[in-house]
This record gives structure tokens, C-alpha cells and sequence, in this order.
């Protein structure tokens, strides 16, 4: 089991606004900026969101990160065919001194 | 523009060793921390290893501690990641990822396309 929880999968048809949600712990999430990763298959993860609610220039604005507690979330605004991928959350984990990801949401366009 | 390319996969027996290499390029390598994470065949992405900006301190993962270790060379600007006493569960594409500042806590946040490891 991954340290951070992540559902293995969402899907919404184009258009559509999707929310993928990220559970950590005090140690994590709770204390650290989460970030966001998109990873199509045969190619490099790339970073949609940092810091919690960060993107990246270059990032379109239809993803949008957010905060609170122990848990992240990551929105998708007028979901594209293109965002079919796998996301991942990810963060530092202070009790563990090391950084920990999330199992990854395999995210599928209708 | 950041660049990390990775080298050094390839097919090994279980029990040896192996060096990856990641060589950087379009940015102040010695200002960011710098990253291994892998990702297993059908698994998601697992960390490995952090370095800090200086290489003064570093951090691994459970799964690899005491028999990986990850080193920088900054007048080079290549990243390594010694991989001893192999197992098969260390079968995974292995990239190389750039911090996103000198903070140890930094996430990745460029990464390069990945090298094959396969123990077997």
C-alpha cells in the first residue's frame, strides 16, 4: 500500500470537470506541499501542480490544485481527450525522511 | 532548456551490481536537489533516492537502503545511482528527476525519459 491513497481510477466525459483525491497524514500532507504529477505511457511524468496549488508556466488553468488538512485534490476543468493519463500525488513524508507517492489514479476520457 | 538523460540499464543476474548515470544540462546543477524514482512493470511510481544541492545529505527509500547509493558529481553534472546486491523486484525503468530547489523536501519536477533496469 502506497503511504499516500489515491481512488485507482476516475473517468468523465469531455467537458466535464473530474476530481481526483490524494489522503496522507500529518507527517506528509499535513505538514508539506503536495504535488502533482500527469504520466502518459512511454514518457516522462510531468508536473501539473506544486506547492499545493502551484502550476507550473506552461500548465493550462484548467488543472487546479487544492489543499486542506491531510488531504490534497486535483481538479480537471473541461476534461480533454488528451488528459487521459495516470496522476499521481506526491509529497515529503518527514517521518519516513524520505519523499512518498501516491498509487496513481488512471484517469479515462468517455 | 532542462535536460536529463539517463544511461546504464540493461539486463543483470540477481545479486550484482550496476551504475546508472544521469547527465544534466540547461540549468545550475548545483542548485537543486536531485532525484531517483522508478517505476515497476504495471506498478505505479515508487522514490528511491534524494541528494541534496551539495551532496551533503541523502535519502532513500526502505526498499533500497544499504544497497543502493546515489551520488552527484557537480563538475560534471551527472547524478549516479549505484545499485548493489540486485533483486528482482528492482526490475523498473528508472528515472532521473531535478528538485525543485535546493530545499532536501523538494519535489521532482523535470524529469528525464528513463533507463530500463532488468534483474533476472
Amino acid at each position: 500500500q502506497s503511504v499516500l491513497t489515491q481512488p485507482p481510477s476516475a473517468s468523465g466525459t469531455p467537458g466535464q470537470r473530474v476530481t481526483i483525491s490524494c489522503s496522507g497524514s500529518s507527517s506528509n500532507i499535513g505538514s508539506h506541499s503536495a504535488y502533482w504529477y500527469q504520466h502518459l505511457p512511454g514518457t516522462a511524468p510531468k508536473l501539473l501542480i506544486f506547492g499545493n496549488n502551484q502550476r507550473p508556466s506552461g500548465v493550462p488553468d484548467r488543472f487546479f490544485g487544492a489543499k486542506s488538512g491531510t488531504s490534497a485534490s486535483l481538479a480537471i476543468n473541461g476534461l480533454r481527450s488528451e488528459d487521459e493519463a495516470v496522476y499521481y500525488c506526491g509529497a515529503w513524508d518527514a517521518s519516513l525522511s524520505g519523499w512518498v507517492f501516491g498509487g496513481g489514479t488512471k484517469l479515462t476520457v468517455l | 532548456q532542462v535536460q536529463l538523460v539517463e544511461s546504464g540499464g540493461g539486463v543483470v543476474q540477481p545479486g550484482t551490481s550496476l551504475r546508472l548515470s544521469c547527465a544534466a544540462s540547461g540549468f545550475m546543477f548545483s542548485s537543486h536537489v536531485m532525484h531517483w524514482v522508478r517505476q515497476a512493470p504495471g506498478k505505479g511510481l515508487e522514490w528511491v533516492a534524494v541528494i541534496a544541492h551539495d551532496g551533503d545529505n541523502k535519502y532513500y527509500a526502505d526498499s533500497v537502503k544499504g544497497r543502493f547509493t546515489i551520488s552527484r558529481d557537480s563538475s560534471r553534472k551527472t547524478l549516479y545511482l549505484q545499485m548493489n546486491s540486485l533483486r528482482a523486484e528492482d526490475t523498473a525503468v528508472y528515472y532521473c528527476a531535478r528538485g525543485r530547489n535546493y530545499y532536501d523536501d523538494s519535489g521532482p519536477d523535470y524529469w528525464g525519459q528513463g533507463t530500463l533496469v532488468t534483474v533476472s
